[in-house]
């Protein structure tokens, strides 16, 4: 059983570009959640994508955005960069609509914004 | 909406030694889910035990225990002959089970832990 995978590992940008983080989901998982977590600090939700659609969103503005495709795997699409923005990217997948119980986590992507 | 507080920001215990990590937390609702995550330097976020709120009795994986106290909405983690692979952030995290609620994880701020061999 593959587990969730995140490409790339790290990336840098400019800001005011735009950037693109991948996910694949654990094999069996149609729900996939996307966090920033900036250094010492604990995972914020971005938003929540179940089969395809989006299922929640936290308090990100709207040049995050992301898609989901039918192998389940997701896209985090962030326009617009911002020096703030340079966080470790997480993405997270769980089976069932409500997510199951338990979400299994990526390794992350590292985003560096100069 | 939910808030998960780790108010302890470093930690540190002697390895074979007993630990107890504290969170609380706020929510109106009466059914979710707590968790503690670890992520090492690897930064993989792995999950190490789960509660359930309808669930008196604490849970329980190996050397981690929980102690679950829903009417306080304390949820503190407690490792049992630390072993120097403990070392890591340890992140207490909420989740609605209510209907119709999306899955989305409430992570407190996190609490780094060093075990000293």
């Amino acid at each position: 059983e593959t587990g969730v995978t995140q490409s790339p590992t790290h990336l840098i940008k400019t800001r005011g570009q735009q950037v693109t983080l991948r996910c694949s989901s654990q094999s069996g998982h149609n729900t996939v959640s996307w966090y920033q977590q900036a250094l010492g600090q604990g995972p914020q939700f971005i938003f929540q994508y179940y089969r395809e659609e989006e299922n929640g969103r936290g308090n990100f503005p709207p040049r995050f955005s992301g898609l989901q495709f039918p192998n389940y795997s997701s896209e985090l699409n962030v326009n617009a960069l911002e020096l703030d923005d340079s966080a470790l990217y997480l993405c997270a997948s769980s089976p069932g609509g409500s997510g199951g119980a338990e979400q299994f986590f990526g390794p992350g992507t590292r985003l560096t914004v100069l | 909406a939910q808030t998960v507080t780790q108010s302890q920001p470093e930690m540190s215990v002697q390895e074979a030694e007993t630990v107890t990590l504290s969170c609380t937390y706020d929510t109106s609702e009466s059914d979710y889910y707590l968790f503690w995550y670890k992520q090492p330097p690897s930064r993989q976020m792995i999950l190490v035990i789960r509660q359930e709120a309808y669930k008196q009795q604490n849970a329980t994986e190996n050397r981690f225990s929980v102690n679950f106290q829903k009417a306080a909405k304390s949820f503190s983690l407690k490792i049992s002959d630390s072993q120097l692979g403990d070392a890591a952030m340890y992140f207490c995290a909420y989740r609605s089970r209510q209907t119709g609620a999306n899955s989305k994880l409430t992570f407190g701020k996190g609490i780094t832990l060093s075990v000293r061999p």
